[in-house]
């Protein structure tokens, strides 16, 4: 069974523009969350989808979006980015999300830079 | 108070010796943890999980939870250069998300 999978690998940008990110779950896996990594904060919960419906969403401002299509695969996307938008972005699937007893399994993560 | 909290190490043991790592959280109606696994430049790897009091031991590895502490903890026996990593503990809250910690850096010297 294949895992989650992210692309791209890594980004590099420059201020001011928008990036998309992709995330495939595995599959079966109707759940998809996200979330940012950087060396001072740690993993911080972005927002979390469920049958094309965004079910919580972290202290992130609006600039971070995201969406699920149908076949659960997701994006999220970042406008106008910011230098401190640097950092690893972690999508991790689950089966359902229910009440948190899923256990989640994260891809490799996309490494995005902004200079 | 930050909703789950490690300490952020680094935690250093010998070859051969138990590894204790601690975790706290905030939410009292949490009902579900877990502990992950983070190698330098990788991602999260699920070690634990554990929904009730007491421990639950998986190999080399025992998760205790402690819900009236608000505690839950992971023990790692016969420690080996391998498990040098990032362990983080994760907590749901429900509504929906996972909470980690900031992660706990292990180094286990041969």
């Amino acid at each position: 069974k294949a895992g989650v999978t992210q692309t791209p690998r890594y980004l590099i940008k420059t201020r001011g523009q928008q990036v998309t990110l992709s995330c495939s779950p595995i599959s079966g896996h109707r759940s998809v969350s996200w979330y940012q990594q950087t060396p001072g904060q740690g993993l911080q919960f972005l927002f979390e989808y469920f049958s094309e419906t965004q079910r919580n969403k972290g202290n992130f401002p609006g600039r971070f979006s995201g969406r699920q299509f149908s076949n659960s695969r997701s994006e999220m996307n970042v406008s106008t980015l910011e230098l401190g938008d640097s950092a690893l972005y972690l999508c991790a699937s689950s089966t359902t999300g229910t009440s948190g007893m899923d256990i989640q399994y994260f891809g490799a993560g996309t490494r995005l830079s902004v200079l | 108070q930050k909703e789950v909290e490690q300490n952020s190490g680094p935690l250093s043991v010998p070859e051969g010796a138990i590894a204790s790592l601690n975790c706290t959280y905030s939410d009292r109606g949490s009902q579900s943890f877990f502990w992950y696994r983070q190698y330098s430049g990788k991602s999260p790897e699920l070690i634990m999980f554990i929904y009730s009091n007491g421990d639950k031991e998986d190999g080399r590895f025992t998760a205790q939870l402690n819900k009236a502490s608000q505690y839950v903890s992971l023990l790692i026996r016969d420690s080996q250069p391998s498990d040098s990593a990032t362990y983080l503990c994760a907590v749901s809250p429900g509504g929906f998300k996972t909470i980690f910690g900031a992660g706990t850096r292990l180094f286990v010297k041969a």
